[in-house]
């Protein structure tokens, strides 16, 4: 069975910090690994989406990379802002049914 | 800009009562899920369906039931509320080449079983 984790659970820094966010899994056998972003009472919003045969994806101050075979990837956000203030939820994508497996998030704060 | 449309946003029921969450998209998406989520947990896939008329149990089906008679339209329904059902739920649906495609969601469904 597949399983997430994303430690720690919280994170606080200051503002225009260079940071990373953590995700491992425990089966490699994945269609592709996504992070998304959740602000508090909202839905989840996709934010880089890594494909099993790529090795990372990058949008704006957003930087994704995907080791498959040590189960990991991580999340880098450059310059951090307090507008990056949210959860970040990371979820991989497997199974004969493609099925979403997500870890339970790590709650980001940007200090201004 | 609909995207994925759920209603209600909030709703209260009593222990046995029964309700339906709706859920519609606007994008022409062949894949549409049903997830629940706790707190400080991740999301749990409750039902999924790849089209219409098609539909699939996911890790926490117990309790609830769907049905996809429309692309558009994805609801689900609980029977008999109990308080364990007290979640956010959310929908979600995605294109047919789930690969490299993301999954895009409501803004969720807040229900309180008491």
């Amino acid at each position: 069975k597949q399983e997430v984790t994303q430690i720690p659970a919280a994170l606080s820094v200051p503002e225009g910090e260079n940071l990373v966010l953590n995700c491992s899994f425990t089966d490699s056998a994945i269609y592709n690994l996504q992070w998304f972003r959740q602000d508090p009472g909202k839905g989840l919003t996709s934010l880089l989406l890594i494909q099993s045969s790529q090795r990372e994806q990058t949008s704006g101050r957003l930087n994704a990379s995907l080791d498959k075979s040590s189960g990991r990837s991580t999340l880098y956000i450059a310059a951090s802002q307090p507008g990056d203030s949210a959860t970040y939820l990371c979820a991989v994508l497997t199974g004969a049914n493609s099925k979403l497996t997500f870890g339970k998030g790590i709650t980001l704060s940007v200090r201004p | 800009n609909a995207g994925v449309t759920q209603t209600p946003k909030f709703r209260i029921l009593k222990i046995g009562q029964s309700m339906t969450l709706q859920c519609t998209q606007d994008m022409n998406h062949n894949y549409m899920y049903w997830y629940r989520q706790d707190p400080g947990m991740g999301l749990k896939l409750i039902y999924y369906s790849v089209g219409a008329g098609i539909t699939d149990k996911g890790e926490v089906p117990n309790g609830y039931n769907v049905s996809r008679s429309t692309t558009e339209d994805f609801p689900l329904r609980l029977e008999l509320a109990a308080p364990s059902q007290t979640s956010v739920y959310f929908c979600a649906s995605s294109q047919r080449d789930v690969s490299n495609q993301p999954q895009h969601f409501g803004d969720g469904t807040r229900l309180s079983i008491l």
